[in-house]
């Protein structure tokens, strides 16, 4: 069964670089979620969005931005790089909005930030 | 705000024992649903089990299941005949419905001794 597709899989940036990342969801599925987990943390939700309108914000920086595109797949941009955004980015996909229904979690993108 | 709290950092159990997960969670929500996510070293989120809260009957699948005890707002999930994969990250994860996130515990660490 098709997953969740993330790249790049590993990313290494100086302080201060942008970074993209990019999130291809399962097919048929509209809606696109992308949390954050630092070393030893739980993941935290950044931001989701459903048929390519931003759906519910989470604890997301000003630094960083998202949107979802018309083919579903959604990207995370990443400015003005901190030491502290050395972290495993996730992206997850659903098929039923607002509904909770399961989140199918891609491998991750894991930034390290030097 | 919603909440989610688990309080065993760390837990081991003997291979074919069984071991139980706490996780309490707080919602001043009626409509919610309640997820445990396994995190193995590979990092990847793989879905253990999820328990709607209308639903009184505690949800099983195979070796995993719930108890989940909506008026006390606690959900712990026990694993039965304990495998040597079954060693992971355990995160316990509210989403209420009609919201496109989930709030995640801290985790707790399985061990599973041979």
């Amino acid at each position: 069964a098709a997953g969740v597709i993330q790249s790049p899989r590993h990313l290494i940036k100086e302080k201060r670089e942008t970074a993209t990342l990019k999130c291809y969801p399962i097919p048929r599925h509209d809606t696109v979620y992308w949390y954050q987990q630092g070393p030893g943390q739980d993941p935290q939700f950044l931001i989701s969005f459903y048929e390519k309108m931003q759906s519910d914000k989470g604890s997301i920086p000003d630094r960083f931005s998202a949107q979802q595109f018309s083919d579903y797949h959604s990207e995370l941009n990443m400015s003005s790089l901190e030491l502290g955004d050395s972290a495993l980015y996730f992206c997850a996909s659903s098929p039923t909005p607002g509904l909770a229904d399961e989140q199918f979690f891609g491998p991750g993108t894991r930034l390290t930030v030097l | 705000a919603q909440t989610v709290t688990q309080s065993q950092p760390e837990m081991s159990v003997q291979e074919a024992e069984t071991v139980t997960l706490s996780c309490t969670y707080d919602t001043s929500e009626s409509d919610y649903y309640l997820f445990w996510y396994k995190q193995p070293p590979s990092r990847q989120m793989i879905l253990v089990i999820r328990q709607e809260a209308y639903k009184q009957q505690n949800a099983t699948e195979n070796r995993f299941s719930v108890n989940f005890q909506k008026a006390a707002k606690s959900f712990s999930l026990k694993i039965s005949d304990s495998q040597l994969g079954d060693a992971a990250m355990y995160f316990c994860a509210h989403c209420t419905s009609g919201t496109y996130k989930y709030i995640f515990g801290t985790g707790t660490r399985l061990k599973v001794l041979a």
